[in-house]
């Protein structure tokens, strides 16, 4: 079972504009984790959020975490052709083990 | 420092054959595991290991085994090939068992006949 779930499933965006998904989840967490992936390749690492932290910066990249609502924000702001990829939201749930669970990904489109 | 290195990209098989898909990585981790990629499942995890002879069951894993002999290598084997088994196989590993930002070989494509 999925424990995040990205929101929305694609997004398509001008250059310039700020990307934003969303990302919920179920129980519990220790921590939350973003990854980008690009076509045909593996995820690579982006940020990663702890249960304590509200908000975490990482150059054009600003994620929050709302843990009363069980939900966290990926933005991109001043987006470039090159963020064209989808995005994926992993959780390391408290009871969940040695497991990242990831959710379905959200695939970001930015247009020149 | 190469990471984590998949072997081989690609892979065709007809059902029943078996193989193994190759993981390595150089970076001392203790912590590798196993995913698969499917259209709209998101990845999904089918075993991993937290030290060399230590593995355990993710949560897809059926027609998989894995083994641990060194802190290096993690390979996953299929016993015998069912088409339902046609994804994309992602190797990872990070440092520690718990939390840790995984690092992500770069896939395996396997199509099942």
């Amino acid at each position: 079972s999925q424990q995040g779930e990205e929101d929305p499933q694609a997004l398509s965006i001008q250059e310039g504009e700020n990307a934003t998904m969303n990302c919920s989840y179920k129980t519990s967490i220790n921590n939350l984790q973003w990854y980008r992936q690009n076509s045909g390749r593996g995820l690579v690492h982006l940020i990663l959020i702890r249960s304590n932290e509200r908000e975490k910066h990482s150059g054009r990249l600003r994620v929050t975490l709302d843990t009363s609502k069980k939900s966290s924000s990926l933005l991109i702001t001043a987006s470039r052709a090159a963020d064209t990829a989808s995005y994926f939201c992993a959780t390391d749930a408290e009871l969940g083990g040695s497991r990242l669970t990831f959710g379905e990904g959200t695939q970001l489109t930015v247009n020149p | 420092n190469a990471g984590v290195t998949q072997t081989p990209k690609f892979q065709v098989l007809k059902t029943g054959q078996s193989m193994t898909l190759q993981c390595a990585q150089d970076m001392n981790h203790e912590y590798m595991s196993w995913y698969r990629q499917d259209p709209g499942m998101g990845l999904r995890l089918i075993h991993y290991s937290v030290g060399a002879g230590i593995t355990d069951q993710g949560e897809v894993p059926n027609g998989y085994n894995v083994s641990r002999s060194t802190t290096e290598d993690f390979p996953l084997r299929l016993l015998s090939a069912a088409p339902s088994q046609t994804s994309v196989y992602f190797c990872a590993s990070s440092y520690h068992l718990r939390g840790e930002k995984l690092f992500f070989g770069s896939g395996t494509q396997l199509s099942v006949l």
